[in-house]
């Protein structure tokens, strides 16, 4: 592995299914961050994490969670999806959470019909 | 409330120059992040500029004035792969990045 991965790469779910996307990376970073993408809107902050064991809530957490059991992973999880959480999903990861340059995995499309 | 400012599109010439503009309104200031992303790609880092003045990388500078909240990118002697949406984001008072909604560029030959 080098960088960040994320998986799966697409998806399309049923609303009312649960879903956790999984991201990984190997480059030992304390900081780790979820957003979404969506046409004509910039990057939003769902989760972050500014080391293993702590998770802080972004600008649009809710319908997802995170946990950061250690420093390479930080899944997230849509209890419940529903249609308006169709997007592209990136996780990012920085050495901390200042000022330090935050690098993103390849993305996840998810559709929620 | 916080708010960053791009156009949405730009075209310009292979071989011209180009400056993306970017302006924003956010609370706190510690820098402003200029990012490029592909079509269906993720974003990679192209510029940090936390103090006012010019930034140069090559063939892509980035200036930053943060008494008018403004910053731009520009990109000299434009290649087809420049081609890409490019971000704009500030980090403020809470370390957290408020990104733009990007500026899609488009080079013609």
């Amino acid at each position: 592995i080098a960088g960040i991965t994320q998986a799966p790469t697409s998806q399309i779910l049923a609303a009312g299914r649960r879903m956790t996307l999984r991201c990984t990376q190997d480059m030992r970073h304390n900081a780790m961050y979820w957003y979404r993408q969506d046409l004509g809107l910039g990057l939003r902050l769902i989760h972050y994490s500014n080391t293993a064991g702590t998770t802080g809530k972004g600008e649009v957490p809710d319908g997802y969670s995170v946990s950061r059991a250690n420093t390479d992973d930080f899944p997230l999880t849509l209890a419940s999806a529903v249609p308006s959480q169709t997007s592209v999903y990136f996780c990012a990861s920085s050495d901390s959470e200042s000022t330090d340059t935050q690098y993103f995995g390849p993305g996840t499309r998810l559709t929620v019909l | 409330g916080q708010n960053i400012d791009q156009p949405t599109e730009m075209t310009a010439t292979e071989g011209a120059i180009v400056q993306i503009n970017c302006t924003y309104q956010t609370s706190g200031f510690n820098g402003l992040f200029w990012y490029q992303q592909h079509a269906g790609e993720a974003p990679t880092f192209l510029s940090y500029n936390v103090l006012d003045g010019l930034e140069e990388k090559g063939r892509f500078s980035s200036f930053l004035s943060r008494s008018k909240g403004y910053s731009y990118l520009l990109l000299k002697e434009l290649q087809m792969k420049d081609s890409a949406s490019y971000l704009c984001a500030v980090m403020d008072s809470n370390y957290q990045l408020i990104w733009g909604a990007g500026t899609k560029l488009i080079i013609k030959p």
